[in-house]
């Protein structure tokens, strides 16, 4: 069984500051994560993907994102937050190989990020 | 060019009533879903198609049924509409069923039931 719990369903910031979406993710075999960004009205975009390799993933728009297996934690970051960048924020998980979750996507509950000028 | 396509965008429609969603790609992919995104906004699998072949079908009442005429297609059919379906579905594709292989998602379409 997989799961995704992001923490905190709103994150505020203002513009030229960090942000932060916490993702912590629960899989029973070797993961692979994705954050996807979702404009209202619209389908949900991918902005980054961890499979292997390098746990440091470089995305769109300048977000990039850490695997930390130790944490179980897959958080999304931007330097310096843009007005563009305000929209609802998924974290998703599947399975590496095999078992019941393979070829799955199982979302978190979604972070909605707010841009304050 | 859109990728995926959805139609209708929106669907307005009685309890009891049978409605279908249509989605087409033009990627090339050989792997096909659907999505049910509720009212706060939790998004949950509910089909996979591989190649027209029914892959994943996550507890789903048979009053829904999706039909993949080719693999570029996958459409959904709902029967006996309840209240509890509305939602947003959302079809995507990917190239394969790997799961390393990003989906790529239609711009949903927004079912509600009167």
């Amino acid at each position: 069984a997989q799961s995704v719990t992001q923490l905190g369903s709103h994150v505020s910031v203002s513009e030229g500051a960090l942000v932060l979406l916490r993702c912590n993710y629960s899989s029973s075999v070797p993961p692979y994560l994705f954050w996807y960004v979702q404009y209202p009205n619209q389908g949900l975009q991918l902005l980054l993907k961890y499979t292997t390799g390098a746990t440091l993933v470089k995305g769109i728009n300048g977000f990039e994102a850490e695997f930390k297996k130790s944490e179980t934690s897959f958080h999304l970051t931007k330097p310096s937050a843009h007005m563009s960048d305000a929209a609802e924020y998924f974290c998703a998980v599947t399975s590496a190989y095999g078992g019941t979750s393979y070829g799955k996507l199982t979302f978190g509950q979604g972070t909605i990020l707010t841009v304050h000028p | 060019d859109t990728a995926v396509s959805q139609t209708p965008k929106y669907l307005v429609t009685q309890m009891g009533n049978d409605k279908s969603i249509k989605c087409e790609q033009n990627l090339g992919h050989d792997t096909m879903y659907w999505y049910k995104q509720d009212s706060k906004k939790f998004l949950k699998i509910m089909f996979s198609y591989n190649n027209k072949e029914l892959i994943i079908n996550e507890t789903v009442p048979n009053r829904f049924s999706p039909k993949s005429p080719d693999k570029a297609h996958l459409n959904l059919h709902i029967n006996s509409l309840e209240l509890g379906d509305s939602a947003v579905y959302f079809c995507a594709s990917s190239q394969e069923l790997t799961s390393g292989d990003p989906q790529h998602f239609g711009d949903g379409t927004r079912l509600s039931i009167l």
